[in-house]
């Protein structure tokens, strides 16, 4: 397609699994974002892949959160030992480099 | 203090009038400056982006900037009720390595 796709769309877990969220950003997009919206709040920076670069990982709330790249393409943002407050909207955007960023729908994750 | 701030809102204008939204940023770095809409339960969207002081406009928007009051404004002319939304400043420095986004301004455009 021609714009960032994220999966799952809607996620709910129980308190304690593992989730991973997945994201497929725009061809030709070098950059990477990961961004958490909770209800009614406004947008939390969680992680930045750049290219072959190291990523900035200073968002991430906890060492329970991780993300890789692979291929400089699809990423996966993983929550380990899922909490009740990781309840949120997880946003992947993608851009081209040193330019706007374009989000996909989300992944709305729902911890019970 | 916050990277970005915006009112919260609700702003309300009739449909027709002009609405006015307001940003401030705290860092003086910042190069580049984006406003985005989202709609409830929605992903924010582009509306439109400025890099340089002054007024760029694009159909019913104009995206005013002045860095030296760090200071970022968004107008909608001819308000519609489709344009009821969040409204979403953000910021980004050189290097794009994140765009900090204010909290939001909640935009009801009334019939």
């Amino acid at each position: 397609g021609a714009g960032v796709s994220q999966s799952p769309s809607n996620k709910v877990t129980e308190k304690g699994k593992d989730v991973e969220l997945r994201c497929d950003p725009i061809s030709g997009h070098t950059a990477l974002y990961w961004y958490r919206q909770s209800l009614g709040q406004g947008l939390e920076f969680l992680i930045y892949f750049q290219g072959n670069s190291a990523p900035d990982k200073s968002g991430l709330p906890s060492d329970r959160f991780s993300a890789e790249r692979t291929g400089g393409s699809v990423s996966t943002l993983t929550i380990q030992r899922t909490q009740q407050e990781d309840s949120a909207v997880y946003l992947c955007a993608s851009s081209p480099q040193r330019n706007t960023i374009y989000f996909g729908e989300g992944s709305w994750l729902t911890v019970v | 203090q916050k990277e970005v701030e915006q009112n919260s809102g609700p702003l309300s204008v009739p449909e027709g009038a002009i609405a006015s939204l307001n940003c401030t940023y705290s860092d003086r770095g910042s190069q580049s400056f984006f406003w985005y809409r989202q709609y409830s339960g929605k992903s924010p969207e582009l509306i439109m982006f400025i890099y340089s002081n002054g007024d760029k406009e694009d159909g019913r928007f104009t995206a005013q900037l002045n860095k030296a009051s760090q200071y970022v404004s968004l107008l909608i002319r001819d308000s519609q009720p489709s344009d009821s939304a969040t409204y979403l400043c953000a910021v980004a420095p050189y290097n794009f390595n994140k765009f900090y986004f204010g909290s939001g301004t909640k935009l009801n455009v009334k019939p």
